[in-house]
């Protein structure tokens, strides 16, 4: 089983609002990531934790808020974002940091 | 220069068609590499790893050549099926995790 779920599919929100996105694997992988992918452009990466702990934050804004709070699962906290941050966030795991890595379906962002 | 180059195509061949995909890489410290697929509106799929010995998986041939810094994907036989866009995939290690970088994709449009 390679499942990465996510939630929600999709969300709308105000610049002024707080959300968060979820993402779970339960395959055991040690590594999640977080991305972010606009239309006909590759998937760009965000943030990597590895056991739990941030290893890599490419320099996202501090408007996006990463958090691992197990090995099962990843958080995404959204405050104050702009409407250029609409897109879709995908979450990805992996058993090690060179190892292949599975993606969920992604959430589609929409900031009004 | 981008870390990894690929054509964006599109690339609209008919059925029964081989096309071949390629892709160049500039980090030389690149450890692992990857082709995935990717539908419209969905997530990426992984499609295949991608070794120096070369692997096959039915019509599909992937090719790593470490010295030249490319990786390629051959489709042989090409089916209505295939229509997708096709990502080459570029990992190392940096701070314990690993940082999948993706070439721009290139588009597969397979007709009748």
């Amino acid at each position: 089983d390679t499942e990465v779920t996510q939630t929600p599919k999709h969300l709308v929100m105000g610049m002024t609002n707080k959300k968060s996105l979820k993402c779970e694997q339960h395959m055991g992988h040690r590594a999640m990531y977080w991305y972010k992918q606009k239309a006909k452009k590759p998937p760009e990466l965000m943030f990597v934790y590895s056991y739990e702990k941030l290893s890599i934050n490419e320099s996202v804004p501090s408007r996006f808020s990463p958090e691992c709070p197990n090995s099962s699962l990843l958080n995404l906290h959204l405050h104050a974002l702009q409407p250029e941050d609409s897109a879709l966030y995908l979450c990805a795991s992996s058993y090690g940091p060179i190892d292949t890595q599975y993606f969920g379906p992604g959430t589609r962002l929409t900031v009004l | 220069r981008k870390e990894v180059e690929q054509d964006p195509g599109p690339f609209n061949v008919p059925e029964g068609a081989t096309v071949a995909f390629n892709c160049t890489y500039s980090n030389s410290a690149s450890q692992s590499f990857f082709w995935y697929r990717q539908d419209c509106r969905k997530e990426p799929k992984l499609l295949m790893s991608v070794y120096s010995s070369g692997n096959e998986d039915g019509r599909f041939t992937a090719q790593l050549n470490r010295a030249s810094q490319y990786i390629s994907l051959l489709i042989r036989d090409s089916k209505l099926s295939d229509s997708a866009t096709y990502l080459c995939a570029v990992n190392m290690v940096h701070n314990q995790g690993g940082k999948l970088i993706f070439g721009q994709g290139t588009e597969l449009s397979v007709k009748p």
